[in-house]
């Protein structure tokens, strides 16, 4: 069973078109990531949910909105998709979402390419 | 300067070998640091965690932490062909939320 999983895997799209990237952890964890993975590998924080509460919110244009309807789901909506967008989005969770031991764990990824 | 920084590689060991990975880290208060491994076209997958200054062994990994210098390495023992990937640093920092700050990364090559 996979612990952390996103769907879909890959995503190809149209500059302008809105899409939608869904993660789902089985975990137990209260805290959820998307991270963002450009073309040189750098992987950087976007958002972060505790327990569907928005706890961190790094410099991302509000294009992207994050979504948690529960404490096992976070999902990213991208409007109006932009060439620049084109990344891998990893989605992670962890136990906790402070604390010296907050160890996360990721999902396989999704692959968007903006045409 | 950037927060975490990272040798980018690539490192290339022959098999058998010691591979040294090095991150030095920016002036803040730090929390907890974490080594990633990434393979090609895979997600990170944690291989190392360490909180206090020393060291730390896991079978063929040692992470080393010094945080008067603001310095983690990570050795790897017996470097096998399996062990070629990009690896990770991440320190966390008190009242950032928790959230991880990767260096860019080091790619290393075990060459059999």
């Amino acid at each position: 069973d996979t612990a952390v999983s996103q769907t879909p895997k890959y995503l190809v799209t149209q500059m302008g078109n809105d899409k939608s990237i869904k993660c789902e952890q089985n975990l137990g964890h209260d805290t959820m990531y998307w991270y963002k993975q450009d073309s040189k590998k750098f992987l950087k924080i976007m958002f972060s949910y505790n327990n569907k509460e928005l706890i961190i919110n790094e410099t991302v244009p509000n294009r992207f909105s994050p979504k948690s309807p529960d404490k096992a789901h976070l999902n990213l909506h991208i409007n109006s998709l932009e060439l620049g967008d084109s990344a891998v989005y990893f989605c992670a969770s962890s136990p906790e979402g402070q604390g010296a031991k907050n160890i996360q764990y990721f999902g396989a990824g999704t692959r968007l390419s903006v045409l | 300067q950037k927060e975490v920084e990272q040798n980018s590689g690539p490192l290339s060991v022959p098999e058998g070998a010691i591979a040294s990975l090095n991150c030095t880290y920016s002036d803040r208060v730090s929390q907890s640091f974490f080594w990633y491994r990434q393979y090609s076209g895979k997600s990170p997958e944690l291989i190392m965690s360490i909180y206090s200054n020393g060291d730390k062994e896991d079978g063929r990994f040692t992470a080393q932490l010094n945080k008067a210098s603001q310095y983690v390495s990570l050795l790897i023992r017996d470097s096998q062909p399996s062990d070629s990937a990009t690896y990770l640093c991440a320190p966390t920092f008190y009242n950032q939320g928790g959230k991880l700050i990767f260096g860019q990364g080091t790619e290393l090559s075990v060459k059999p």
